[in-house]
Protein backbone atom coordinates (compact mmCIF):
# COMPACT_ATOMS: atom_id res chain seq x y z
CA UNK A 1 0.00 0.00 0.00
CA UNK A 2 1.39 3.39 -1.31
CA UNK A 3 2.20 5.80 1.99
CA UNK A 4 3.58 9.47 1.31
CA UNK A 5 5.07 11.80 3.83
CA UNK A 6 6.12 14.76 3.58
CA UNK A 7 8.73 16.57 5.74
CA UNK A 8 8.50 19.14 7.60
CA UNK A 9 5.46 19.74 8.30
CA UNK A 10 5.53 23.22 8.87
CA UNK A 11 8.52 25.71 8.03
CA UNK A 12 9.10 29.26 8.32
CA UNK A 13 11.52 31.21 6.69
CA UNK A 14 12.13 35.11 6.07
CA UNK A 15 11.58 36.63 2.28
CA UNK A 16 13.90 36.18 0.03
CA UNK A 17 15.56 32.77 0.87
CA UNK A 18 15.85 29.61 -1.05
CA UNK A 19 13.87 26.87 0.40
CA UNK A 20 13.59 23.08 -0.54
CA UNK A 21 10.48 20.87 0.18
CA UNK A 22 10.28 17.00 0.57
CA UNK A 23 8.29 14.04 0.00
CA UNK A 24 8.73 10.45 0.34
CA UNK A 25 6.89 7.69 -0.78
CA UNK A 26 7.04 3.85 -0.10
CA UNK A 27 6.37 2.06 -3.51
CA UNK A 28 8.70 3.33 -6.31
CA UNK A 29 6.57 1.75 -8.83
CA UNK A 30 4.54 5.21 -9.41
CA UNK A 31 3.67 6.78 -12.92
CA UNK A 32 3.66 10.35 -12.06
CA UNK A 33 4.03 12.93 -8.83
CA UNK A 34 2.26 15.88 -8.86
CA UNK A 35 2.67 19.28 -6.61
CA UNK A 36 -0.43 20.87 -5.42
CA UNK A 37 -0.51 24.02 -3.15
CA UNK A 38 -3.75 24.81 -1.22
CA UNK A 39 -4.47 28.23 0.47
CA UNK A 40 -6.46 28.25 3.97
CA UNK A 41 -9.65 26.92 3.32
CA UNK A 42 -9.36 26.97 -0.57
CA UNK A 43 -8.81 24.59 -3.47
CA UNK A 44 -5.97 22.51 -4.91
CA UNK A 45 -3.79 24.32 -7.27
CA UNK A 46 -1.55 22.10 -9.53
CA UNK A 47 2.06 23.61 -9.28
CA UNK A 48 3.93 20.80 -11.20
CA UNK A 49 3.84 16.97 -12.59
CA UNK A 50 6.34 15.04 -12.94
CA UNK A 51 6.29 11.58 -14.68
CA UNK A 52 7.97 8.41 -13.96
CA UNK A 53 10.18 8.88 -16.99
CA UNK A 54 11.12 12.06 -15.66
CA UNK A 55 14.18 13.61 -13.43
CA UNK A 56 12.65 17.20 -12.72
CA UNK A 57 10.19 19.95 -13.81
CA UNK A 58 10.44 23.87 -13.97
CA UNK A 59 7.77 25.97 -13.75
CA UNK A 60 8.77 30.16 -12.61
CA UNK A 61 10.94 29.76 -9.24
CA UNK A 62 9.87 26.59 -8.97
CA UNK A 63 11.54 23.53 -9.36
CA UNK A 64 10.50 20.24 -8.92
CA UNK A 65 12.98 16.54 -9.01
CA UNK A 66 12.32 13.27 -8.78
CA UNK A 67 14.16 10.19 -7.93
CA UNK A 68 11.66 7.05 -8.50
CA UNK A 69 14.17 4.30 -7.10
CA UNK A 70 14.91 6.20 -3.87
CA UNK A 71 11.49 7.21 -3.38
CA UNK A 72 11.57 11.08 -2.91
CA UNK A 73 10.79 13.88 -4.27
CA UNK A 74 11.81 17.63 -3.58
CA UNK A 75 9.87 21.06 -4.43
CA UNK A 76 12.68 23.91 -4.55
CA UNK A 77 11.53 27.34 -4.33
CA UNK A 78 13.60 30.06 -5.19
CA UNK A 79 13.58 33.67 -3.99
CA UNK A 80 10.71 33.28 -1.47
CA UNK A 81 7.95 36.00 -1.59
CA UNK A 82 5.18 36.48 1.09
CA UNK A 83 2.65 35.19 -1.30
CA UNK A 84 4.36 31.77 -1.61
CA UNK A 85 3.08 31.39 2.11
CA UNK A 86 0.86 28.53 2.30
CA UNK A 87 0.34 24.50 2.27
CA UNK A 88 2.15 22.12 -0.52
CA UNK A 89 0.81 18.88 -1.09
CA UNK A 90 2.90 15.93 -2.86
CA UNK A 91 0.50 13.40 -4.03
CA UNK A 92 1.44 10.23 -6.18
CA UNK A 93 -0.16 8.30 -8.69
CA UNK A 94 1.00 4.37 -8.51
CA UNK A 95 -2.64 2.68 -9.34
CA UNK A 96 -3.65 4.74 -12.30
CA UNK A 97 -6.89 4.49 -10.28
CA UNK A 98 -6.33 7.32 -8.01
CA UNK A 99 -3.43 9.56 -6.28
CA UNK A 100 -2.16 9.39 -2.54
CA UNK A 101 -1.53 12.82 -1.15
CA UNK A 102 0.83 13.63 1.81
CA UNK A 103 0.13 15.53 4.74
CA UNK A 104 1.75 18.42 3.39
CA UNK A 105 3.99 21.00 4.84
CA UNK A 106 3.00 24.07 6.05
CA UNK A 107 5.01 27.35 4.72
CA UNK A 108 5.57 30.67 5.95
CA UNK A 109 7.12 32.97 4.42
CA UNK A 110 8.17 36.49 6.74
CA UNK A 111 8.41 39.93 5.76
CA UNK B 1 -7.23 28.21 -17.83
CA UNK B 2 -10.13 25.58 -18.02
CA UNK B 3 -11.97 24.68 -14.96
CA UNK B 4 -13.18 22.00 -12.60
CA UNK B 5 -16.47 23.31 -11.19
CA UNK B 6 -18.51 22.73 -8.07
CA UNK B 7 -21.24 23.81 -6.10
CA UNK B 8 -22.04 24.90 -3.95
CA UNK B 9 -19.08 26.33 -2.33
CA UNK B 10 -20.97 26.07 0.98
CA UNK B 11 -23.63 23.64 2.30
CA UNK B 12 -24.96 23.21 5.72
CA UNK B 13 -27.47 19.97 6.72
CA UNK B 14 -28.65 18.55 9.53
CA UNK B 15 -27.94 14.82 10.36
CA UNK B 16 -29.49 12.41 8.60
CA UNK B 17 -30.85 14.61 5.68
CA UNK B 18 -29.38 13.75 2.06
CA UNK B 19 -27.16 15.81 0.08
CA UNK B 20 -25.58 16.57 -3.56
CA UNK B 21 -22.57 18.09 -3.82
CA UNK B 22 -22.08 19.19 -7.81
CA UNK B 23 -19.35 18.98 -9.84
CA UNK B 24 -18.92 20.04 -13.22
CA UNK B 25 -15.42 18.51 -14.54
CA UNK B 26 -13.14 20.23 -17.66
CA UNK B 27 -14.92 19.30 -21.00
CA UNK B 28 -12.70 16.93 -22.68
CA UNK B 29 -11.98 15.06 -19.53
CA UNK B 30 -12.58 11.38 -19.28
CA UNK B 31 -11.57 10.45 -16.07
CA UNK B 32 -13.31 11.77 -12.69
CA UNK B 33 -12.90 11.85 -8.94
CA UNK B 34 -14.13 12.91 -5.67
CA UNK B 35 -11.80 13.44 -2.49
CA UNK B 36 -12.33 14.77 1.09
CA UNK B 37 -10.55 16.49 3.43
CA UNK B 38 -11.32 16.62 7.49
CA UNK B 39 -10.09 19.84 8.69
CA UNK B 40 -6.94 19.59 9.59
CA UNK B 41 -6.05 16.12 7.87
CA UNK B 42 -4.84 14.61 4.64
CA UNK B 43 -6.91 14.88 1.59
CA UNK B 44 -8.16 11.36 1.02
CA UNK B 45 -9.37 9.62 -1.88
CA UNK B 46 -13.04 8.58 -1.90
CA UNK B 47 -13.72 7.40 -5.83
CA UNK B 48 -12.43 7.37 -9.13
CA UNK B 49 -14.77 7.08 -12.29
CA UNK B 50 -14.24 6.66 -16.41
CA UNK B 51 -16.53 4.99 -18.89
CA UNK B 52 -19.80 5.50 -16.84
CA UNK B 53 -18.94 2.94 -14.04
CA UNK B 54 -16.59 3.13 -10.43
CA UNK B 55 -12.83 2.26 -11.21
CA UNK B 56 -11.95 1.98 -7.89
CA UNK B 57 -13.41 3.22 -4.28
CA UNK B 58 -11.73 3.41 -0.69
CA UNK B 59 -13.17 2.02 2.40
CA UNK B 60 -14.99 5.42 3.18
CA UNK B 61 -17.09 5.58 0.23
CA UNK B 62 -19.67 2.79 1.63
CA UNK B 63 -23.66 2.43 0.74
CA UNK B 64 -24.45 5.72 1.66
CA UNK B 65 -22.08 7.45 -0.70
CA UNK B 66 -23.10 7.14 -4.74
CA UNK B 67 -21.92 9.17 -7.86
CA UNK B 68 -23.47 9.63 -11.27
CA UNK B 69 -22.94 11.35 -14.00
CA UNK B 70 -26.46 12.53 -15.08
CA UNK B 71 -25.83 13.87 -18.04
CA UNK B 72 -22.59 15.14 -20.78
CA UNK B 73 -20.53 17.66 -18.43
CA UNK B 74 -22.19 17.21 -14.38
CA UNK B 75 -20.74 14.86 -12.43
CA UNK B 76 -22.34 14.34 -8.92
CA UNK B 77 -21.80 13.13 -5.03
CA UNK B 78 -24.85 12.22 -2.89
CA UNK B 79 -24.49 11.42 0.41
CA UNK B 80 -27.61 9.32 1.04
CA UNK B 81 -27.74 10.10 5.34
CA UNK B 82 -25.79 12.31 6.43
CA UNK B 83 -23.95 11.96 9.63
CA UNK B 84 -21.38 14.40 11.85
CA UNK B 85 -18.22 12.62 11.07
CA UNK B 86 -19.43 13.91 7.07
CA UNK B 87 -18.45 17.23 8.02
CA UNK B 88 -15.49 17.93 5.67
CA UNK B 89 -14.59 20.01 2.44
CA UNK B 90 -15.34 17.93 -0.87
CA UNK B 91 -13.08 18.30 -4.24
CA UNK B 92 -13.89 16.90 -7.47
CA UNK B 93 -10.92 16.25 -9.96
CA UNK B 94 -10.71 15.05 -12.92
CA UNK B 95 -8.26 13.93 -15.14
CA UNK B 96 -7.85 14.37 -19.39
CA UNK B 97 -6.09 10.59 -19.87
CA UNK B 98 -4.52 7.80 -17.60
CA UNK B 99 -1.30 9.62 -16.08
CA UNK B 100 -1.94 13.29 -17.00
CA UNK B 101 -2.62 14.90 -13.89
CA UNK B 102 -5.37 15.84 -12.02
CA UNK B 103 -7.21 19.33 -12.15
CA UNK B 104 -9.25 19.66 -9.13
CA UNK B 105 -11.98 22.05 -8.27
CA UNK B 106 -12.35 24.14 -5.34
CA UNK B 107 -14.22 22.48 -3.05
CA UNK B 108 -17.78 22.32 -1.48
CA UNK B 109 -17.53 22.88 2.61
CA UNK B 110 -20.14 20.49 3.75
CA UNK B 111 -21.31 20.87 7.63
CA UNK B 112 -23.59 18.49 9.02
CA UNK B 113 -25.69 19.80 12.18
Amino acid sequence: KQEVTQIPAALSVPEGENLVLNCSFTDSAIYNLQWFRQDPGKGLTSLLLIQSSQREQTSGRLNASLDKSSGRSTLYIAASQPGDSATYLCAVDSSASKIIFGSGTRLSIRP
Amino acid sequence: EPEVTQTPSHQVTQMGQEVILRCVPISNHLYFYWYRQILGQKVEFLVSFYNNEISEKSEIFDDQFSVERPDGSNFTLKIRSTKLEDSAMYFCASSARDYYGYTFGSGTRLTVV
